[in-house]
Parts: C-alpha cells; sequence; structure tokens
C-alpha cells in the first residue's frame, strides 16, 4: 500500500516531553499537509511544507511547535514541552501538486497524541 | 472569509434507506471545490466526492451524490441505500483558489440503523 503513512498510530507523553508525529507521503507527491483535530472537531490547517521549504506555517501555534519535510525522509512534526492541550489527533495529507481547487488530499490514518 | 457549516451534528437513518448530509459554505471566491469526506471509528480520512464551483452537473460517485446548490451556497451529500459500514463521521471541506488549505466543517455523525 503507497498511502500516506504515519507513525506512530497513537503516542503517550508526560507534560514537558517532547513529541515528534512522522508522515510519509505517498509516492511521487512531493506537497505535505498538516492538520489537527480535536475531539468532536473537524480539522484545522497547521503548516504546508514542500521539500525542504516551510510554505505557509500560519495554522501552527508560534511556541512548541515546528514542521519540518527534509530532502530525505519522512516529514516531521515536532511539539516541545507537551502540555495536556495538545492532546490530539494529528493527520498528514499529501498531494502530487500544489493544492488546487479541485486537488484532492490523501489523508494518513493519523497519530492520536495523549498527554499525561 | 470562508466557512464550512454543518448544522446537523447526528443523524440516523435506517438500512437502505437514503439520507442527506447538509454542508453549506461562504467564500468570495468564484472558483472553489468542495469535498466530502468520512471518517470511520478507526480513525482514518477517506475521500468520498468532489464537486467544483464550475461544474455544471452534480457530483456522482456510486452510492454518493453531491446536491450542489450555488445560489444558495450549499453542497448537501445523499448516500442512497444506506449499509451498516455508512455509519461515521462525514466532513465537509472547501478549498478556493485563494488558499492552499482546506477548511472543515465540524462534521455529522451518522448511524446506521438495522
Amino acid at each position: 500500500n503507497a498511502g500516506v503513512m504515519q507513525n506512530p498510530r497513537h503516542l503517550v507523553r508526560r507534560r514537558g516531553q517532547e513529541a515528534r508525529l512522522r508522515c510519509s507521503p505517498m509516492k511521487g507527491h512531493s506537497h505535505v499537509y498538516w492538520y489537527r483535530q480535536l475531539p468532536e472537531e473537524g480539522l484545522k490547517f497547521m503548516v504546508y511544507l514542500q521539500k525542504e521549504n516551510i510554505i505557509d506555517e500560519s495554522g501552527m501555534p508560534k511556541e512548541r511547535f515546528s514542521a519540518e519535510f527534509p530532502k530525505e525522509g519522512p516529514s516531521i512534526l515536532r511539539i516541545q514541552q507537551v502540555v495536556r492541550g495538545d492532546s490530539a489527533a494529528y493527520f498528514c495529507a499529501s498531494s502530487r501538486e500544489r493544492q488546487a481547487t479541485n486537488e484532492k488530499l490523501f489523508f494518513g490514518s493519523g497519530t492520536q497524541l495523549s498527554v499525561l | 472569509a470562508q466557512k464550512i457549516t454543518q448544522t446537523q451534528p447526528g443523524m440516523f437513518v435506517q438500512e437502505k434507506e437514503a439520507v442527506t448530509l447538509d454542508c453549506t459554505y461562504d467564500t468570495s471566491d468564484p472558483s472553489y471545490g468542495l469535498f466530502w469526506y468520512k471518517q470511520p471509528s478507526s480513525g482514518e480520512m477517506i475521500f468520498l466526492i468532489y464537486q467544483g464551483s464550475y461544474d455544471q452537473q452534480n457530483a456522482t460517485e456510486g452510492r454518493y451524490s453531491l446536491n450542489f446548490q450555488k445560489a444558495r451556497k450549499s453542497a448537501n451529500l445523499v448516500i442512497s441505500a444506506s449499509q451498516l459500514g455508512d455509519s461515521a463521521m462525514y466532513f465537509c471541506a472547501m478549498s478556493d483558489s485563494g488558499t492552499y488549505k482546506y477548511i472543515f466543517g465540524t462534521g455529522t455523525r451518522l448511524k446506521v440503523l438495522a
């Protein structure tokens, strides 16, 4: 299956620890998007990356959150010094082209982050 | 500003019957796309159907059809012949040419009854 791969599927962290979420886009896709979903809510945009470039991080909290998409390897969403409010499902999506109005996003299965 | 509204937090439907899930949107951009995704209890997001703002006909994909009423800014999802496996959360989303982000609604939880 060459779909969008996210790992881990579930991640438990204590307050103050770091969380690293990984996303490998579909084969042939060079555009990656991260979304966050709180319980019983829709997905909220966080960041859009192309290889080695952050295109738009307007949805990402200014502190503790960072994202990268290196030339080689998966995209990483990093949350430093996690707090309970960071508990959520984090979804990665990819597309072949820069998202246009008709460009379908392919989503991974998400990482459920639980902060104790 | 772009906005997607789903006013039905939960819906029930009898197996084999049709159900309509509501979605209204707001954008000032004449070029936009509307998407529906299904999220089963396992959590993944599954693409169902797409409608472009310039498409003349309503989109259909198997048992899914999109009732697109441009003047009313609505894009309701119709599921025909409901199956137990259709029980899930359903999200409406929009993308317009001014942004490369999907805007999602808050979702509708559908329960299909045997």
